[in-house]
């Protein structure tokens, strides 16, 4: 099955600088790659997700990569603000009719964004 | 349009108790997955409802779980007998129905469950 690693485990950044997460996944079938942000007595919620037929997507201050080679995929803030501070988690699957589209996470990545 | 919801938020229990969790889904997703965190470790998958029918549920770790979706609404998970290791942050997630399946999965707040 799909196995997704995530680092770092933690991250802290001065408020105005560039956060970077990256995860690689196992499965060379995997074809969507979605990030979640989790804020603290909340459930996740997407921030950004991106397709394998795309190498790039960007959405104001966060942008994701996707290395389909490599099987790695990163997630770049700029800017951080204090309300970026939360734990983000990497997801990996392969959608499709027959596999419903179940997520394989990383292990989550604590961000804190000193003002 | 309220969001997906669980109930109840936390839970403690002793070992050998039964406990049954709660998730009302976005009105209208046909997709309803749970999920738990265990221990700080990643979110794992348990299993995947496609209105009333389980679609996948190759990550239930045990028969002590049963999940439920009668009538295609919301859905209960039942934990009988509750053992230590089950611990852990339970989530449910649904979904929209799509063709491509490329569909956001909208979690719920998550239910903290402690066995002692």
């Amino acid at each position: 099955g799909e196995n997704v690693e995530q680092h770092p485990s933690t991250l802290s950044v001065q408020e105005g600088d560039s956060a970077v997460i990256k995860c690689t996944y196992s499965d060379s079938a995997s074809n969507y790659f979605p990030w979640y942000k989790q804020e603290l007595g909340k459930g996740p919620q997407l921030i950004i997700d991106i397709r394998s037929n795309v190498g790039e997507k960007k959405d104001q201050r966060i942008a994701v990569t996707l290395n389909k080679t490599a099987k790695h995929f990163s997630l770049h803030i700029t800017e951080t603000q204090p309300e970026d501070s939360a734990v983000y988690f990497c997801a990996a699957s392969r959608v499709s009719k027959a596999a419903g589209n179940k997520l394989t996470f990383g292990g989550g990545t604590r961000v804190l964004v000193k003002p | 349009e309220a969001g997906v919801t669980q109930f109840p938020s936390h839970s403690v229990i002793e070992k050998g108790q039964t406990v049954t969790l709660r998730c009302d889904p976005i009105s209208g997703h046909d997709n309803l997955y749970w999920y738990r965190r265990v221990m700080g470790k990643e979110i794992k998958f348990l299993l995947h409802f496609v209105k009333e029918s389980k679609q996948d549920e190759s990550g239930m770790p045990n028969n002590r779980f049963l999940a439920e979706r009668t009538g295609g609404t919301y859905s209960t998970l039942k934990v009988q007998p509750a053992e230590l290791e089950d611990s852990g942050v339970y989530f449910c997630a649904s979904s929209p129905r799509s063709l491509a399946g490329y569909n956001e999965q909208f979690f719920g707040p998550g239910t903290r469950l402690t066995v002692l």
